[in-house]
């Protein structure tokens, strides 16, 4: 596809329930990353993979976070026994190479969870 | 603690005005600094992405400007449309530490009326 790609755009998901939030970068970027934005806030890293290797997963918040990249493209995010304060929105981002020259990241839509 | 604060946290302008958002950040060493603007409901696009060595850097209605020494940044939008509603986020990279650590502002919502 053109550009990064999310899914689903929207889940509800109950207090304890399992989700899986799914990231399509685009095609043959190296970096993805994933970020939590909570409403009104800017978006806070979770983790980050170049190629398959996950190589920061410092902004994980607690252990029910889990994230994946096993063939080095499509990525996951699992969060697990969700609490209230796990909704937000989860924005995915690839980026051609490594970023840490002025290499652009592109943002998908974001998945909105809201946890009731 | 490395921080990026932005100013004002909202912002209404007419049609056809200029404005001017400000960003300051702590993060040192410094990298780079992009201005990314978020519409409602979508992720953020890059608008303009600075090194430390460069001062200003347009992109159509949008002039950023980068003070390295000050650690201040600016995002000037001119001739405001009605499009340009959203939030507009400044985001610094350090050096060192994790490649995928950039430092986010809360961003500024500018809303432009008719």
């Amino acid at each position: 596809g053109a550009g990064v790609s999310q899914s689903p755009r929207y889940k509800v998901a109950k207090r304890g329930q399992d989700v899986a939030l799914r990231c399509d970068p685009i095609s043959g970027h190296v970096s993805l990353f994933w970020y939590q934005q909570a409403l009104g806030q800017g978006p806070e890293f979770l983790t980050y993979f170049q190629n398959e290797a996950q190589l920061d997963k410092s902004g994980l918040p607690s252990d029910r976070f889990f994230a994946e990249r096993p063939e080095g493209s499509v990525s996951t995010l699992k969060i697990q026994r969700t609490q209230q304060e796990d909704s937000a929105v989860y924005l995915c981002a690839s980026s051609l190479a490594r970023i840490l020259g002025p290499n652009e990241q592109f943002f998908g839509p974001g998945t909105r969870l809201t946890v009731l | 603690k490395n921080q990026v604060e932005q100013s004002p946290q909202s912002l209404i302008i007419l049609e056809g005005k200029n404005c001017t958002l400000q960003c300051n950040y702590t993060v040192s060493p410094f990298s780079n600094l992009r201005w990314y603007k978020q519409d409602t409901g979508r992720g953020p696009v890059s608008l303009t992405i600075m090194t430390f060595s460069e001062n200003t850097k347009s992109n159509g209605r949008y002039t950023a400007t980068l003070d390295a020494d000050t650690k201040q940044s600016s995002l000037h939008i001119t001739a405001s449309q009605l499009s340009d509603s959203a939030s507009y986020i400044c985001v610094v990279r350090g050096l060192g530490g994790s490649q995928g650590n950039l430092i986010f502002g809360k961003g500024t919502k500018l809303s432009v009326k008719p």
